[in-house]
C-alpha cells in the first residue's frame, strides 16, 4: 500500500530536549515536505528536499533541522524544542513541487 | 515569495445548495493551483489541481476555474452534501520552485 508515515503520531516534551520525528515513504517520490499547521494560520512549509542530500528552507524554518540522507526518509528534526514549536506537524511526498502532495497521518507535538 | 489568501474564512450553506471558495495569489509566475480537504482530525487530501494552461477543471460534482489576470482562482462545490463538511486549502506553485505556498484555510459546514 503506498503511504507516507510518520513516528511518533503524539509526543509531550520539555523545552530544550532535543527531539526527531521521522517520515518515511514508499512511493519512490523525489520530493518531500514539512509543514506545521497551527489554528488560523493554516499549512506553513518548515523545509522541503528535491532529492537524496538536497533540501532547502520553506517558510518558517527557524528552530528546525531536516537531512535527507535516504529517498524513502525525511526526519524532522528540533535540537531545543520551545514552547512556540508546539503544533500538528504534517510530513508530505510527491513527485514534484507541483504535483499531488500525498500526507503523512500528522504528529502532534507538545512543548511544555 | 508566493502569499495565498482565501476567503471567506467560513461558510455555510444548506444541503443541497452550491459552495464557492476564492483564493488570490500574489507571484504571476505560478502556474500549479491544487485544492485539498481536511476532514476533522484527517490529513489533507487533494480533491481537484488545475495548471495555467487551462482555465476550467470539472470532476464531477467539483469544479476550479482560473483567472491568470486577476490571479485568482475559485473552488465551486455543486448540491453539496454533509460529507462537504471540511476545512478546505488552496495552494499555488511554480515549477521549477518546488515550494508549495497554502492559504490558511476555509470551513465549509453543509447544514442538513
Amino acid at each position: 500500500e503506498a503511504q507516507v508515515t510518520q513516528n511518533p503520531r503524539y509526543l509531550i516534551t520539555v523545552t530544550g530536549k532535543k527531539l526527531t520525528v521521522t517520515c518515511s515513504q514508499n512511493m519512490n517520490h523525489e520530493y518531500m515536505s514539512w509543514y506545521r499547521q497551527d489554528p488560523g494560520l493554516g499549512l506553513r512549509q518548515i523545509y522541503y528536499s528535491m532529492n537524496v542530500e538536497v533540501t532547502d528552507k520553506g517558510d518558517v524554518p527557524e528552530g528546525y533541522k531536516v537531512s535527507r540522507k535516504e529517498k524513502r526518509n525525511f526526519p524532522l528534526i528540533l535540537e531545543s524544542p520551545s514552547p512556540n514549536q508546539t503544533s500538528l506537524y504534517f510530513c508530505a511526498s510527491s513527485l514534484s513541487g507541483a504535483s499531488e502532495q500525498f500526507f503523512g497521518p500528522g504528529t502532534r507535538l507538545t512543548v511544555l | 515569495g508566493e502569499n495565498v489568501e482565501q476567503h471567506p474564512s467560513t461558510l455555510s450553506v444548506q444541503e443541497g445548495d452550491s459552495a464557492v471558495i476564492k483564493c488570490t495569489y500574489s507571484d504571476s509566475a505560478s502556474n500549479y493551483f491544487p485544492w485539498y480537504k481536511q476532514e476533522l482530525g484527517k490529513r489533507p487530501q487533494l480533491i481537484i489541481d488545475i495548471r495555467s494552461n487551462v482555465g476550467e477543471k470539472k470532476d464531477q460534482r467539483i469544479a476550479v476555474t482560473l483567472n491568470k489576470t486577476a490571479k485568482h482562482f475559485s473552488l465551486h462545490i455543486t448540491e453539496t452534501q454533509p460529507e462537504d463538511s471540511a476545512v478546505y486549502f488552496c495552494a499555488a506553485s511554480t515549477y521549477g520552485n518546488n515550494r508549495l505556498a497554502f492559504g490558511k484555510g476555509n470551513q465549509v459546514v453543509v447544514i442538513p
